[in-house]
């Protein structure tokens, strides 16, 4: 069975600082796609990023990085300068050869002024 | 383009009742999903379509629960005897193809009284 774990119910940024959100994974693929997911009060979900398991590399979009450990399935997101729209529910995902889409219980980010 | 579209935003119904909740996905994209979900949780998924065949039922809770897609576009998510249970946002999203982005629609917000 496949399972996305979000042990950080709630964290805390000052704008303009960094924060680390973490999510751990468990599969026994070796293809498959790790995602961030971000959800504002309006509840439409958005992608942040997205992770493909054979590449080595960490995946970044702008502000948005990921600390992608293969082997310890660890797949967490770093926010750099954090500004107040930064502030939503963030979702961590994983798919494989399943086609379903498992998700994390989320990380409430707040962004403090 | 369009983004993925979903109607009701909110419905509002009596313990017993049936209710359609619908889903227009993106144009051209060939997966599409539903999932559920509860306050303070992640989505849960329900169900997902490859073109027009349910390719992976296996999270709809019961047979209360059913959903089609009868040319591959737009879908429609059916709960029979609706129970106080029932209530959730359900969440549908679209996907070019598998490991792919998905693409969410807002929700439908469903309140079983």
């Amino acid at each position: 069975a496949q399972t996305v774990t979000q042990s950080q119910p709630e964290m805390s940024v000052q704008e303009a600082e960094t924060v680390t959100l973490s999510c751990t994974y468990d599969t026994s693929e070796s293809d498959y796609y790790l995602f961030w997911y971000k959800q504002p009060p309006s509840r439409q979900m958005i992608l942040v990023i997205r992770q493909e398991a054979y590449k080595q590399q960490n995946a970044t979009e702008n502000r948005f990085s990921v600390n992608f450990q293969k082997a310890a399935k660890s797949f967490s997101l770093k926010i750099s300068d954090s500004q107040l729209g930064d502030a939503a529910m963030y979702f961590c995902a994983l798919t494989s050869g399943t086609y379903k889409y498992i998700f994390g219980t989320g990380t409430r980010l707040k962004v403090l002024a | 383009g369009a983004g993925v579209s979903q109607t009701p935003s909110n419905k509002v119904t009596e313990k017993g009742k049936y209710v359609e909740l619908r889903c227009d996905p993106i144009s051209g994209h060939t997966a599409l999903y539903w999932y559920r979900q509860s306050l303070g949780q992640g989505p849960e998924f329900l169900i997902y379509f490859q073109g027009t065949g349910a390719a992976d039922d296996s999270g709809l809770p019961n047979d209360r629960f059913f959903a089609v897609r009868p040319e591959g576009s737009v879908s429609t998510l059916k709960i029979q005897r609706t129970e106080r249970g029932d209530s959730a946002v359900y969440l549908c999203a679209s996907s070019p193809g598998r490991g792919e982005t998905q693409y969410f629609g807002p929700g439908t917000r469903l309140l079983v009284l």
